[in-house]
């Protein structure tokens, strides 16, 4: 079975660029998380849906990023426009729902110059 | 609001020694408790999980932890470790009353296996 697929793998801007990472989940998969890890730190959630739509974004800074999930499947996070702050790895889990198992993507590297 | 301290950022351990990482929560409310390993350069994998039930939860590759709800503490440990294990691991709770998969991670802990 194949896993959580994200790309790209890196990515080096320039600050007040804009920037999107794609994720593409788990086959089956209801529930999709986008993870902000910055360096020596754990991941912290931004944004979390089911199937198509938001269950939780408390944590998403809303006046620079954003995320949809339009088809309920693959599942884009763009930055636009980014600051030296926002670099960091950015990961994609899924899991069947809420309840179960979240299955982690490798990553996707952010350096914001 | 939960939270979830590791207490060591880096434990350094020969191979065949057995290992313990520590981890303490605060919650008010029931705790799900997860930890995971996080290899060089890939994603988080779920080594083991405390729903509900028996205190002691085994894992995969030979870990353990044991909720304690008493002391706050979900602490991994491993009779013996081998240089494969040589990774970051993060402790986390679930957010909420319930199981809703919103995880709140500790700041990992960086497990150095030595030959």
């Amino acid at each position: 079975e194949a896993g959580v697929a994200q790309s790209p793998r890196y990515k080096i801007i320039e600050k007040r660029q804009s920037v999107a990472f794609w994720c593409n989940p788990i086959s089956g998969h209801a529930t999709l998380y986008w993870y902000q890890q910055i360096l020596g730190q754990g991941p912290k959630l931004l944004i979390q849906f089911q199937n198509n739509g938001v269950v939780d974004d408390s944590q998403l800074p809303k006046d620079r990023f954003s995320a949809e999930r339009l088809k309920g499947v693959d599942s884009t996070l763009k930055i636009q426009p980014a600051k030296l702050e926002d670099s960091a790895v950015y990961l994609c889990a899924s899991s069947l729902d809420a309840t179960d198992t979240q299955y982690f993507g490798p990553g996707t590297r952010l350096t914001v110059l | 609001a939960q939270s979830v301290t590791q207490l060591d950022s880096q434990v350094p351990v020969f191979e065949e020694a057995p290992v313990e990482l520590r981890c303490n929560y605060s919650s008010s409310v029931s705790v799900y408790l997860f930890w995971y390993v996080q290899y060089p350069n890939q994603g988080l994998q779920l080594l083991l999980k405390y729903l509900s039930g028996s205190t002691l939860v085994k894992g995969i590759n030979g870990f353990e932890a044991e909720f304690n709800k008493s002391q706050t503490s979900f602490h991994l440990r491993k009779p013996s470790v081998h240089i494969s294990d040589t990774a970051e691991y993060f402790c986390a709770v679930n957010h909420g009353s319930s199981n809703t998969g919103k995880l709140i991670f500790g700041q990992g802990t960086t497990l150095q296996v030595k030959p």
